[in-house]
């Protein structure tokens, strides 16, 4: 069955320390993988997704299909980057995403 | 381009009722998605529609039902609401297959079903 796992409700960190979300899924094929992110009071949208391979507000997430993780980092945390990080994946003939439960990032001063 | 929008904002109906939410997806996007996020859960696929027809199904019974105009809005319906159908609905509009096919989503409408 298709499922993405977030095993972390919360994390708590300090400013300036580094910031690893978890992420694994379940997927016979080939999936495409996404960070979503919800600031307070905003919608839902996208931070990064894998085959951009790129760094979105100094983020960035390699899809490990050997372990089939998908983890977002971040080497020093922001307190702007406390928000709702949801990791999702579609399939590539689909544009159905299958979202985990999520983690809430929070980041003290 | 204020991008996805969704009507109305928050609703409150008793179970039994049923109940319809409004999409209008983003300039120049022809697909729409709706979303299911119950509370402390990630958003859960209910449907997609593209070309006024409803193209993929998500685990969802069939008192949810939807539509698509001409202009790429849409409508979700549910009836016979129970309480369990309590939630945010998100709507999320994107370009059919095209080459990023990211979704935008909208602010979400909130039911409550008494």
């Amino acid at each position: 069955a298709q499922r993405v796992t977030q095993p972390e409700k919360l994390l708590s960190v300090f400013k300036g320390a580094p910031v690893e979300l978890k992420c694994n899924y379940s997927y016979s094929g080939s999936p495409e993988l996404f960070w979503y992110v919800q600031y307070s009071r905003q919608r839902l949208q996208l931070l990064l997704r894998h085959i951009s391979r790129e760094s979105i507000k100094g983020f960035t997430a390699d899809l490990n299909k050997g372990e089939t993780s998908f983890h977002l980092k971040k080497p020093f945390a922001q307190e702007e980057d406390s928000a709702m990080y949801y990791c999702a994946l579609s399939d590539n003939n689909t544009d159905k995403l299958i979202f985990g439960t999520g983690t809430r990032l929070q980041v003290f001063p | 381009d204020a991008g996805v929008t969704q009507s109305p904002t928050h609703l409150i109906k008793t179970r039994g009722q049923q109940v319809t939410l409004r999409c209008s997806p983003k300039s120049g996007h022809d697909t729409v998605s709706w979303y299911q996020q119950a509370l402390g859960q990630g958003p859960q696929f209910i449907f997609q529609y593209y070309e006024e027809e409803e193209r993929q199904r998500g685990n969802f019974p069939d008192r949810f039902s939807g539509h698509q105009f001409p202009n790429y809005s849409s409508e979700l319906n549910v009836n016979a609401l129970l309480l369990g159908d309590s939630a945010l609905y998100l709507c999320a509009s994107s370009k059919y297959r095209g080459p990023n096919n990211e979704q935008f989503f909208g602010p979400g409408t909130r039911l409550t079903v008494l």
